[in-house]
């Protein structure tokens, strides 16, 4: 069985700031991460992933994550973040099942 | 390149009434297909998937139930809505059934049920 946490429902942060929003997860298997964004009333848009290889993985609009196996985590940071950046984001776990397993999210929201 | 639709984009429906949503995929074959909902302030609940025609996993019991009459569509129904099915459903499809797959969302209907 595999598991998706992230630990804050909601960050608050202001524009040009950096964000960290946390994920880490539980697996028997080997993992594929996800890490996926939500604007309001729309379907959810691929950010990264991590299969393998260098644990530093970058993404659409600026964002990276890191996947740290000893830690089980694959937190998504952003250096400054932009107004347009607000959004649901959501972090999945793809192992030996035929679906992901999605984390409850978190509101990012950036304030001006 | 591959794209999904969804339709319809915003549905109000009374209570018992029937429910018919429709999803499709364009520029592959034999995708995985999922439905998701999201209720207010909940993150993401997978109702169904499918592998092939006519297969379907639910996993969620409930009031709602798939079909996949087509190897491209998927299709959301209801005989009788409840006010608790108010929600966003998004369709979703992943190319096979490797891990390493990624999962690609519609845009989702979003339902109210009054």
């Amino acid at each position: 069985a595999q598991s998706v946490t992230q630990l804050d429902s909601q960050v608050p942060v202001f524009e040009e700031a950096p964000v960290e929003l946390r994920c880490n997860y539980s697996s028997s298997v080997s993992v594929y991460l996800f890490w996926y964004v939500q604007y309001p009333n729309q379907g959810l848009q691929l950010l990264l992933k991590y299969l393998s290889g260098s644990t530093l993985v970058k993404g659409i609009n600026g964002f990276e994550a890191e996947f740290n196996k000893s830690q089980t985590s694959f937190h998504l940071r952003k250096p400054s973040v932009h107004i347009s950046d607000t959004a649901e984001y959501f972090c999945a776990v793809s192992g030996s099942a035929r679906q992901l397993t999605f984390g409850s999210g978190t509101q990012l929201t950036v304030l001006p | 390149s591959q794209t999904i639709h969804q339709w319809p984009a915003t549905l109000v429906q009374p209570v018992g009434s029937p429910l018919s949503l429709e999803c499709t995929v364009e520029g592959t074959s034999n995708p995985n297909l999922y439905w998701y909902r999201q209720a207010a302030g909940r993150g993401l609940q997978l109702l169904f998937y499918s592998v092939g025609i006519g297969q379907i996993s639910s996993e969620v019991p409930q009031n709602l139930s798939a079909s996949r009459p087509q190897d491209r569509q998927f299709i959301l129904s209801s005989k009788k809505l409840l006010l608790s099915d108010s929600g966003f459903y998004l369709c979703a499809w992943r190319a096979g059934p490797s891990s390493t797959d990624t999962q690609y969302f519609g845009p989702g209907t979003r339902l109210t049920v009054l």
